[in-house]
């Protein structure tokens, strides 16, 4: 089956950086989502990105499905961005694979 | 309009008693899916139902659990003879079945089986 891995695990980040997180997949997708869980287990959908660029604020993705990868752009980052980022793809549309999760803590 | 909703929101059970776990997808969503998250571990895939297909189990990890949909809405997530191991967060999240697939999650039931 199809394997997801975020890079990188864990990330420290001052308030104000910037950083970008990435997600390989090993077969082709018609489903990538981009997930954050916040400190309470809520999972907020980030972004729908099977292809392409997108931007919501201070967020931004992109995937290249021809290359198998999304990247997950986090500019000006804040405290409120601290969770764990998650990047999850569907082969087939339904059946879906997470990765394992990239751990963010902004520091203030 | 309406999210996900999931009931319990926790469930403590004892070892080898059964549960069951309620999902209520959005409105229209004809997609439904099971996960389950361990403590500090990513999602795990279990089941997901589409339409009037046949739902793909692949991912349960024993006779022990088993789901059904009823009437292409709600979903159930029966565990039986629960072990201690069972215990996680147990997610439900629903998806439109057109072009695109965006899945919407639940709140989620944290299980403790003690």
């Amino acid at each position: 089956g199809i394997q997801v891995e975020q890079s990188p695990p864990d990330l420290i980040l001052q308030e104000g950086a910037n950083s970008t997180l990435r997600c390989n997949f090993s077969d082709s997708v018609n489903n990538l989502q981009w997930f954050h869980q916040n400190p309470w287990g809520q999972l907020i959908n980030l972004f729908y990105i099977p292809s392409g660029t997108k931007q919501n604020g201070r967020l931004s993705a992109t995937t290249v499905a021809t290359e198998r990868y999304s990247l997950l752009y986090i500019s000006s980052s804040q405290t409120t961005d601290s969770g764990v980022y998650f990047c999850a793809a569907a082969p087939g549309g339904f059946k879906t694979i997470f990765g394992a999760g990239t751990r963010l803590f902004v520091k203030a | 309009g309406a999210g996900v909703s999931q009931s319990p929101s926790n469930k403590v059970t004892e070892k080898g008693k059964d549960v069951e776990l309620r999902c209520d997808p959005i409105s229209g969503h004809t997609a439904l899916y099971w996960y389950r998250q361990s403590l500090g571990q990513g999602l795990e895939f279990l089941i997901y139902f589409q339409g009037n297909s046949a739902p793909d189990k692949s991912g349960l990890p024993s006779d022990r659990f088993s789901a059904e949909r009823t009437g292409g809405s709600v979903s159930t997530l029966t565990i039986q003879r629960t072990q201690q191991e069972d215990s996680a967060v147990y997610l439900c999240a629903s998806s439109d079945a057109g072009t695109v697939y965006e899945q919407y999650f639940g709140p989620g039931t944290r299980l403790t089986v003690t």
